[in-house]
């Protein structure tokens, strides 16, 4: 079955810290892997994406990615975190010839303490 | 270039009225799909339109609700005869003909009391 996980719930960090974000996939087509972000109450940004090539992927807001084919994950980093940055992120999978239809983890509430 | 555009907002419907949410893509896309947000879930994806046609959907619940993308004006979701089951936040989102990244409108929130 095709599925994205998010292992964690939720998470806090302080600010200033690291932060890594677990995403796990099950998928049967060559997967085309994204990761959002949700304020509360607003719709979903894209941080990045990674179709091909390069596994490290730079996004926006100082935000990376690595997909790991031998793990099936596609999990997101920053060095150091801002008080902004808290915010629900969600992971998802697509195809190629699915254009926007996506399977998305349950997300991950991320917390900033100062 | 405007994103994607939804409305209303907010919109809260009585036990067995119709919700009828509205969905604009942006500029040059030809694609839409729609989401259901549940509290406290992802998003679930549930039909994939082009114009005037009906591409996939799988993750339609089978009554009550309904999609379309007319060749002029907004995409639809309908849902009929609502119940407190429905109340989630609906996204729609968009892409060009040829492409693989989706962009999401902000959402509207259904209340159904």
């Amino acid at each position: 079955a095709q599925s994205v996980t998010q292992p964690d719930i939720h998470i806090t960090v302080s600010e200033g810290a690291s932060l890594e974000l677990r995403c796990n996939y099950s998928y049967g087509a060559t997967p085309y892997l994204f990761w959002y972000v949700q304020s509360p109450g607003q719709g979903l940004q894209l941080l990045l994406k990674y179709f091909s090539g390069d596994t490290l992927v730079q996004g926006i807001k100082g935000f990376e990615a690595e997909f790991k084919r031998s793990q099936s994950s596609f999990n997101l980093r920053k060095p150091s975190v801002h008080w902004s940055d808290a915010a629900e992120y969600f992971c998802a999978v697509g195809a190629y010839n699915q254009g926007g239809k996506l399977i998305f983890g349950q997300g991950t509430e991320l917390s900033v303490k100062p | 270039n405007a994103g994607v555009m939804q409305n209303p907002r907010h919109l809260v419907r009585r036990r067995g009225q119709e919700a009828r949410l509205r969905c604009s893509p942006m500029k040059g896309h030809s694609h839409v799909y729609w989401y259901r947000q549940l509290p406290e879930e992802g998003l679930k994806f549930m039909v994939y339109l082009q114009k005037e046609n009906i591409i996939d959907e799988s993750g339609m619940p089978k009554e009550r609700f309904s999609a379309e993308f007319p060749k002029e004006g907004p995409s639809i979701l309908r849902i009929q005869q609502v119940v407190r089951g429905d109340s989630a936040a609906y996204f729609c989102a968009s892409s060009p003909p040829t492409g693989t990244e989706a962009f999401f409108g902000q959402g509207t929130r259904l209340t159904v009391v």
